[in-house]
């Protein structure tokens, strides 16, 4: 059975802090990995990763995917209560995208 | 630019009243799909559609049904609600090709209560 395992659930972090995000898969015909924002609405897209070792960076996130190890992680530095949201990690395999329960991230002023 | 449109935002069904949730999108996608989000849970996929005429069950299919008879729609029916279905519903589209993955744009949500 296919499926993506996100951790932590949830964190609780103050602003400057760096967190990193889990997302771990095993899933059959893998074509990509996504990241993606959602604060109470539409998840908004974040970064999709298809190769190894590359890294991708967007101002103070950054993400990366090992397809060996069947894992990606996104890292966030300098937070900022901006960044409170659940990000969600979803796997494209086959016709489908699988997602994730999420990690719920809260940053404290 | 509408992406991906869904209507309507809010509603309250009765035990037993059925609806349609709507879904267009305007990006010439052929991949559609539904997700229901459950408070403090990822997406459940409910169906999918790979092109016109081609409807697929998710994850979670029981008391829903679908049907593509354009490139642009996506209807999602609720024959029978059940205070289970209360949820938030997303639908989206995409459009894979063989190099690589794609994103998922996501309509921006039906938040539906069954009461």
């Amino acid at each position: 059975e296919d499926k993506v395992v996100q951790s932590p659930l949830s964190l609780v972090v103050h602003e400057g802090d760096t967190v990193t995000l889990n997302c771990s898969y095993e899933v059959t015909n893998f074509r990509s990995l996504l990241w993606y924002k959602q604060e109470k609405k539409a998840p908004t897209f974040l970064f999709m990763l298809t190769s190894s070792g590359i890294e991708k960076k967007s101002g103070r996130l950054s993400s990366i995917l090992d397809k060996k190890e069947l894992f990606s992680i996104l890292n966030i530095t300098a937070t900022q209560t901006g960044d409170s949201a659940v990000y969600l990690c979803a796997v494209e395999a086959g016709n489908q995208f699988y997602f994730g329960t999420g990690t719920s991230l809260t940053v404290i002023p | 630019n509408a992406g991906v449109t869904q209507t309507p935002k809010f509603r309250i069904l009765k035990i037993g009243q059925s609806m349609t949730l709507q879904c267009t999108q305007d990006m010439n996608h052929n991949y559609m799909y539904w997700y229901r989000q459950d408070p403090g849970m990822g997406l459940k996929l409910i169906y999918y559609s790979v092109g016109a005429g081609i409807t697929d069950k998710g994850e979670v299919p029981n008391g829903y049904n679908v049907s593509r008879s354009t490139t642009e729609d996506f209807p999602l029916r609720l024959e029978l609600a059940a205070p289970s279905q209360t949820s938030v519903y997303f639908c989206a589209s995409s459009s894979p090709h063989d190099r690589g993955g794609t994103e998922a744009f996501f309509g921006q949500g039906t938040r539906l209560t069954v009461v």
